[in-house]
C-alpha cells in the first residue's frame, strides 16, 4: 500500500518562531489532507489539498502531486498550536476511499 | 459546519462483554468511516460504509462488526471485548468524491 512518511517526528519551537512540516508519499493521490489532534485526542480538520497552495491564516499548506511531497508551514507559532500534526493520503488507486495516515509531527511551542 | 458525534468520550468495559460505538453526523455525508489509534501504530481503518447498509472492510476488521440503518448514524461493534481492543476509536465521515473527511471527538475504551 501508498507509504507517507512524515518529517521531522518531533519539534520544539520557542513562540513567535515559524515552522515548516513535510510530508512525502509514495503513490499517487485524489486527497490529501492535514489535520491537527488536540489534547483530548480529535482530529481538526487544517488544509483538504491534494494539489496547490492554500492559506488559512497562520498556516498555510503546499502539496506538489507530481513529486509526492507536502509541506505545512507554521508562521509566528503560538503556544496553542502545540500537538500532534498528521498528514493522511487517499491513494488513487485505492479503494474504499481510505485515508492512510503519516506518524504525525509532535510539535512542542514554548512560551 | 460539519459535526460529527460520538456517543461516549470515555467508556471502560469488562472482557467479553458486548460494546457499542455509536457515531452521528449531521451533514448528510454518504461515507462514514471507523478507526482505531494505538501509540506506535497510527491510525488505521476497522470498517467502511458508503450508503446505508453498506459496509466494506478496512485494515483490521477482526474482532468488529458495524451497523448502518441510517444515513447519519454508523455504530462499532465489538461483539466480545477484548483487551487488545482498549484503543482510541475514531469515526469520521465525507461527502464523496472529494471525501474530504470529518472527524469527531473520539471514545477512549479500556477493556479490562
Amino acid at each position: 500500500g501508498i507509504q507517507v512518511e512524515q518529517s521531522p517526528p518531533d519539534l520544539i519551537l520557542q513562540e513567535g518562531a515559524n515552522s515548516t512540516l513535510r510530508c512525502n508519499f509514495s503513490d499517487s493521490v485524489n486527497n490529501l489532507q492535514w489535520f491537527h489532534q488536540n489534547p483530548w485526542g480529535q482530529l481538526i480538520n487544517l488544509f483538504y489539498i491534494p494539489s496547490g497552495t492554500k492559506q488559512n491564516g497562520r498556516l498555510s499548506a503546499t502539496t506538489v502531486a507530481t513529486e509526492r511531497y507536502s509541506l505545512l508551514y507554521i508562521s509566528s507559532s503560538q503556544t496553542t498550536d502545540s500537538g500532534v500534526y498528521f498528514c493522511a493520503v487517499e491513494n488513487s488507486g485505492g479503494s474504499n476511499y481510505k485515508l492512510t495516515f503519516g506518524k504525525g509531527t509532535l510539535l512542542t511551542v514554548n512560551p | 459546519d460539519v459535526k460529527v458525534t460520538q456517543s461516549s468520550r470515555y467508556l471502560v468495559k469488562r472482557t467479553g462483554e458486548k460494546v457499542f460505538l455509536e457515531c452521528v453526523q449531521d451533514m448528510d455525508h454518504e461515507n462514514m468511516f471507523w478507526y482505531r489509534q494505538d501509540p506506535g501504530l497510527g491510525l488505521r481503518l476497522i470498517y467502511f460504509s458508503y450508503d446505508v447498509k453498506m459496509k466494506e472492510k478496512g485494515d483490521i476488521p477482526e474482532g468488529y462488526s458495524v451497523s448502518r440503518e441510517k444515513k447519519e448514524r454508523f455504530s462499532l461493534i465489538l461483539e466480545s471485548a477484548s483487551t487488545n481492543q482498549t484503543s482510541m476509536y475514531l469515526c469520521a465521515s465525507s461527502p464523496p468524491p472529494l471525501n474530504e473527511q470529518y472527524f469527531g471527538p473520539g471514545t477512549r475504551l479500556t477493556v479490562t
